[in-house]
């Protein structure tokens, strides 16, 4: 009964690096999300996936950010060539379908700090 | 587009008070509005939640009801206790998208 995982949970970059953030969706979850939070807001939408396929990439901040989930199970967020304003919480998220009433359920977040 | 508006915090109460964190929202079509709640070094949960107009949401003591004339949904506990210190986010998702306030921390002291 595992939910849903992430890793790293931590994760500190300088400016300029490339980072590679993972998530492990609950099993048989159809839909993953991606979210990014900064201190002391809400999380903000990045993109979604409904099995392999990405149907929602609006909220992602630049092309700097991609996002794959290449055998619709776990999904890598990658940042290239990070800057300071990325730092933030990054939120994965999973449900059973994508839909307007299904609950989501949130991963414990990547909180990365870019020096 | 779609926005989420909810009671700015801190808020701390004594034990056994009555909770109202404040939420109003802004969406086209028909959204489902969600409570989620992040206790202390966890992640959100969803406490409680909404599919249409007048559904009221129930989970461990608090309340909120969909008010599409009043684009609200605002949760209520008539009795806090100590363990229900955390943050709340009031969510609306629509067409797949999800659109969450900002969070309000709420302490209740013993």
């Amino acid at each position: 009964g595992a939910g849903v995982s992430q890793s790293p949970r931590y994760k500190v970059a300088k400016r300029g690096q490339d980072v590679a953030l993972r998530c492990d969706p609950i099993s048989g979850h159809v839909s993953l999300f991606w979210y990014q939070q900064a201190l002391g807001q809400g999380p903000e939408f990045l993109t979604y996936f409904q099995n392999e396929a990405q149907l929602d990439k609006s909220g992602l901040p630049s092309d700097r950010f991609f996002a794959e989930r290449p055998e619709g199970s776990v999904s890598t967020l990658k940042i290239q060539r990070t800057q300071q304003e990325d730092s933030a919480v990054y939120l994965c998220a999973s449900s059973t379908e994508v839909g307007t009433y299904n609950e989501q359920f949130f991963g414990p977040g990547t909180r990365l700090t870019v020096l | 587009g779609n926005s989420v508006t909810q009671m700015e915090g801190p808020v701390t109460l004594s034990e056994e008070a009555f909770l109202t964190i404040n939420c109003t929202y802004t969406a086209t079509g028909y959204p489902s509005l969600f409570w989620y709640v992040q206790y202390p070094g966890e992640g959100l949960q969803l406490l409680l939640k909404a599919t249409k107009a007048d559904d009221k949401g129930s989970n461990k003591g608090f309340e909120a009801t969909y008010r599409k004339e009043t684009t609200s949904f605002h949760l209520e506990k008539g009795s806090v206790q100590v363990s229900d210190s955390a943050v709340y986010f009031c969510a609306l998702t629509n067409a797949g998208k999800s659109t969450f306030g900002d969070g309000t921390t709420l302490t209740v002291k013993p």
